[in-house]
């Protein structure tokens, strides 16, 4: 099966800042890739995702994830974030048979 | 559309009771997956149902079980609960039989086991 290393638990970042949440993943089979996030109390919403094509995927609030097929990431990354970007971020990796394998997560704090 | 709607949010309940969670999917989904949630093990696959079959399994215990109705709404069991069950409780539905596409979350059903 599947699984995801996600190699931060936490990542405290200044307003402005550039950041990346790194994501791994080990799998047989072709996969398919996704970023969630989490605001507190709420359940998950989706980041962005990579099915095929395009290796570099964005998503409407200025994050970006680029699938590395060689080094089995896909990193997310926000050339300068904002207060309201605080949240918990989750990888997670399908491989097209119904069962989506997350990673621990990453908490991202975002200071003033 | 309305989202996936999770009942109930919060719920109490003490050690050996058991527990039934709610979640009705997003209309037209006909796919239903379970995720719990907690501080130390993160987000763990429960199991999966599509069309009133479950089609896969996460490494629960028995204890842990679950269904889908002909609506495609899902419920999913607890008993004999133990402390060790207190976690978030996450449904999510998916209109595609395969999950190579979004998961729609529910906000999760907090439970507290005393």
């Amino acid at each position: 099966a599947q699984s995801v290393t996600q190699l931060d638990s936490q990542v405290p970042v200044f307003e402005e800042a550039p950041v990346e949440l790194r994501c791994n993943y080990s799998s047989s089979v072709s996969v398919y890739l996704f970023w969630y996030v989490q605001y507190p109390n709420q359940g998950l919403q989706l980041l962005l995702k990579y099915l095929s094509g395009s290796t570099l995927v964005e998503s409407i609030n200025g994050f970006e994830a680029e699938f590395n097929k060689s080094q089995t990431s896909f990193h997310l990354r926000k050339p300068s974030v904002h207060i309201s970007d605080t949240a918990e971020y989750f990888c997670a990796v399908s491989d097209g048979n119904n069962d989506m394998r997350f990673g621990a997560g990453t908490r991202l704090t975002v200071k003033p | 559309k309305a989202g996936v709607t999770q009942t109930p949010r919060y719920l109490i309940k003490t050690r050996g009771q058991q527990v039934t969670l709610s979640c009705s999917p997003i209309s037209g989904h006909r796919s239903v997956s379970w995720y719990q949630q907690t501080p130390g093990q993160g987000l763990q696959f429960l199991f999966e149902y599509f069309s009133e079959t479950q089609r896969n399994k996460g490494n629960f215990p028995g204890r842990f079980s679950g269904r889908q109705f002909s609506n495609s709404r899902s419920e999913m069991n607890v008993s004999t609960l133990e402390l060790g069950d207190s976690a978030l409780y996450l449904c999510a539905s998916t209109e595609l039989a395969g999950v190579t596409g979004e998961l729609f979350f529910g906000e999760g059903s907090r439970l507290t086991v005393l």
